[in-house]
């Protein structure tokens, strides 16, 4: 089983729709949640970090739910500008070491269409 | 602000042979980290470096060699090339264990031919 896992997509909504994604991680010890996006052949970028209490940027909003280990990430308002990959990421332990490392999701991908 | 630094961009090797991938960054991480990402995949871990001295295998590690020249650098190194590392391949760098936000290199196209 994957540590990240997140639906591949791909999403294909309207401008102005809201969307939202999730992702599951199996271990239940991992400490930091984070989105990032990632634009075709580029380096992926941080969208934005996932706290206990869920937060909120702009049309951006980010929930974790520890009991359940799933992260998820909502967008109202789809811009054309949206449409992107977006990362699942946590900070789970490296195979064997004990120690961790982030440890990306697959990506869902989103088409934001006119 | 440079951040993460990562040469080459591009490279096309024959098979069997060898190059290294040079990351450096200028923020003061302790952690640093090498992917790989093959079309339609998230980012797969390589290998690790938590600090200076210290690294480890993440989830694809053969066929690669690292060094952690020193706290600001982190090179990968393939041996002999084989065509199943074609990939796109991103340095990246964080505070201990990724606790808080990580910092990418710009990646490097590798074809192995």
């Amino acid at each position: 089983r994957k540590e990240v896992e997140q639906d591949p997509g791909p999403f294909n909504v309207p401008e102005g729709a809201t969307v939202a994604f999730n992702c599951t991680y199996s271990n239940s010890a991992s400490q930091s949640f984070f989105w990032y996006r990632q634009d075709c052949r580029k380096e992926p970028k941080l969208l934005m970090s996932v706290y206990s209490s869920g937060n909120e940027d702009g049309r951006f909003t980010a929930q974790l739910n520890r009991a359940s280990q799933y992260i998820s990430l909502l967008i109202r308002d789809s811009k054309l500008s949206d449409s992107a990959t977006y990362l699942c990421v946590v900070n789970g332990l490296v195979m064997d070491t004990g120690r961790r490392a982030l440890t990306f999701g697959s990506g869902t991908r989103l088409q934001v269409q006119p | 602000n440079a951040g993460v630094t990562q040469t080459p961009k591009f490279q096309v090797l024959k098979t069997g042979q060898s190059m290294t991938l040079q990351c450096a960054q200028d923020m003061n991480h302790n952690s640093m980290y090498w992917y790989r990402q093959d079309p339609g995949m998230g980012l797969r871990l390589i290998y690790y470096s938590a600090s200076e001295g210290t690294t480890d295998k993440g989830e694809v590690p053969n066929g690669y060699n690292v060094s952690r020249l020193n706290k600001r650098e982190f090179s990968l190194r393939l041996e002999s090339a084989a065509p199943s590392q074609t990939s796109v391949y991103f340095c990246a760098s964080s505070e201990e264990g990724g606790s808080t936000e990580a910092f990418f290199g710009q990646g490097t196209r590798l074809t192995v031919v």
